[in-house]
């Protein structure tokens, strides 16, 4: 019974184009949600974040989205750069105090 | 700073043997955290400690995996006796507590377990 999911396994998207990573949890009870960034061979690494009382958090080329009422999120990156190409992990949190629960993560390739 | 880390980075066993993973955490973090990542079930929270202390294990798949926290620098995941299933890569992370977004947990490299 996945809490947090991402359909999407893989995205390919142009250089300099928008690359728009979805997700959608299922507990209402999740306060927080995070996306990871993973290089192959590496530990997931802290991306960029946002709590349930906001509806946008902007950083840099990195947009999250929470829509609470349909219980799912995005993550906008524009302009897309060859660098970008990770997979990218969805997390969530009830409270931040007790591990975060992860979907499986999407593939994005950003092509040149 | 140093960051989380973990050892061994890769370790090639036979089932039937023991397996011990072991992690340093971010000095001054409270809480660590095991998960396991693979293909089909993504990235899974095994066990967390805070303040040494094991909080929750429920994620524990069976009893013949293990993790203990002897003090605040260093934790290890055993699994004994281990079996082909039990490949996969595991992850430790740790996390302050405060004073970062709630929720952001710093991970080490990972090691990556195959059982033969």
């Amino acid at each position: 019974d996945q809490q947090v999911k991402q359909n999407s396994p893989s995205l390919s998207v142009q250089e300099g184009r928008i690359s728009i990573l979805n997700c959608d949890y299922t507990n209402s009870m999740f306060d927080y949600f995070l996306w990871y960034k993973k290089y192959p061979a590496e530990g997931p690494t802290f991306l960029i974040s946002i709590s349930s009382i906001k509806d946008k958090n902007e950083d840099g080329r990195f947009t999250v989205f929470l829509n609470k009422s349909a219980k799912h999120l995005s993550l906008h990156i524009v302009p897309s750069q060859p660098g970008d190409s990770a997979v990218y992990f969805c997390a969530a949190t009830r409270g931040g105090a007790d591990g975060l629960t992860f979907g499986k993560g999407t593939h994005l390739i950003i092509q040149p | 700073d140093a960051g989380v880390i973990q050892s061994p980075r890769h370790e090639v066993t036979e089932m039937g043997q023991e397996v011990t993973l072991r992690c340093k955490p971010i000095s001054g973090h409270n809480s660590l955290f095991w998960y396991r990542q693979t293909m089909m079930r993504g990235l899974e929270l095994l066990i967390y400690f805070n303040n040494n202390v094991p909080i929750d294990d429920s994620g524990m798949p069976e009893d013949r995996f293990s993790a203990k926290m002897p003090n605040a620098s260093f934790s290890t995941l055993k699994i004994q006796p281990s079996e082909p299933r039990d490949s996969a890569v595991y992850f430790c992370a740790s996390s302050p507590g405060t004073g970062s977004p709630a929720g952001e947990l710093f991970f080490g490299e990972g090691s990556r377990l195959t059982v033969l």
